[in-house]
């Protein structure tokens, strides 16, 4: 089955600077990558998400990219804000009529002021 | 637009009593749905999905069982908790068009005691 492998666990940047977060999966197969971000006591949000006939999408100051050959895809959060701080899941997934999301480990961003 | 509700938010249960986590979905017809379980500090696994009415699927052989008496009602249940189901439960919903995009309720955060 689908794994998929989240790095780095812990992140800590300066505000203001841009943060990345990195995934990588198994399946070749799947061709569905959202992002979610999760705050304290708090369900995941869906923040954005690529298709695999996308190299890469842009939506204010996140942006993700996908490298099918290689088999990853990133988060890029450039001026980066407070708020930004929380978990951060990537997840891969089959197009089916009842798509199972395998999401990564997650990344807990810190922003420090 | 589309909502989903969980309850309770919180719930304190003493091992070996009986479990029942609901979640409801508003603005939608025929929704997939999901539970996740997820542990302190983790990712989120998968524990049933359901494409209809009565068509369940487990994910993870355990303690646990779902059921869905309405469309857009989904029960998450046990007859006897045991110490390692403590965790923050989440529902999800994805509609039929675009199954792979999923949405989270707020979660119900389980102590077992």
């Amino acid at each position: 089955g689908e794994n998929v492998e989240q790095h780095p666990s812990t992140l800590s940047v300066q505000e203001g600077d841009s943060a990345v977060i990195k995934c990588t999966y198994s399946d070749s197969a799947s061709n569905y990558f959202p992002w979610y971000k999760q705050e304290l006591g708090k369900g995941p949000q869906l923040i954005i998400d690529i298709r695999s006939n996308v190299g890469e999408k842009k939506d204010q100051r996140i942006a993700v990219t996908l490298n099918k050959t290689a088999k990853h895809f990133s988060l890029h959060i450039t001026e980066t804000q407070p708020e930004d701080s929380a978990v951060y899941f990537c997840a891969a997934s089959r197009y089916s009529s009842a798509s199972k999301i395998i999401f990564g480990s997650g990344t807990r961003l810190s922003i420090r002021p | 637009s589309q909502t989903i509700h969980q309850w309770p938010a919180t719930l304190v249960q003493p091992v070996g009593s009986p479990l029942s986590l609901e979640c409801t979905v508003e603005g939608t017809s025929n929704p997939n749905l999901y539970w996740y379980r997820q542990a302190a500090g983790r990712g989120l696994q998968l524990l049933f999905y359901s494409i209809g009415i009565d068509q369940i699927s487990s994910e993870v052989p355990q303690n646990l069982s779902a059921s869905r008496p309405q469309d857009r009602q989904f029960i998450l249940s046990s007859k006897k908790l045991l110490l390692s189901d403590s965790g923050f439960y989440l529902c999800a919903w994805s509609g039929q068009s675009s199954s792979y995009e999923q949405y989270f309720g707020p979660g119900t955060r389980l102590t077992v005691t």
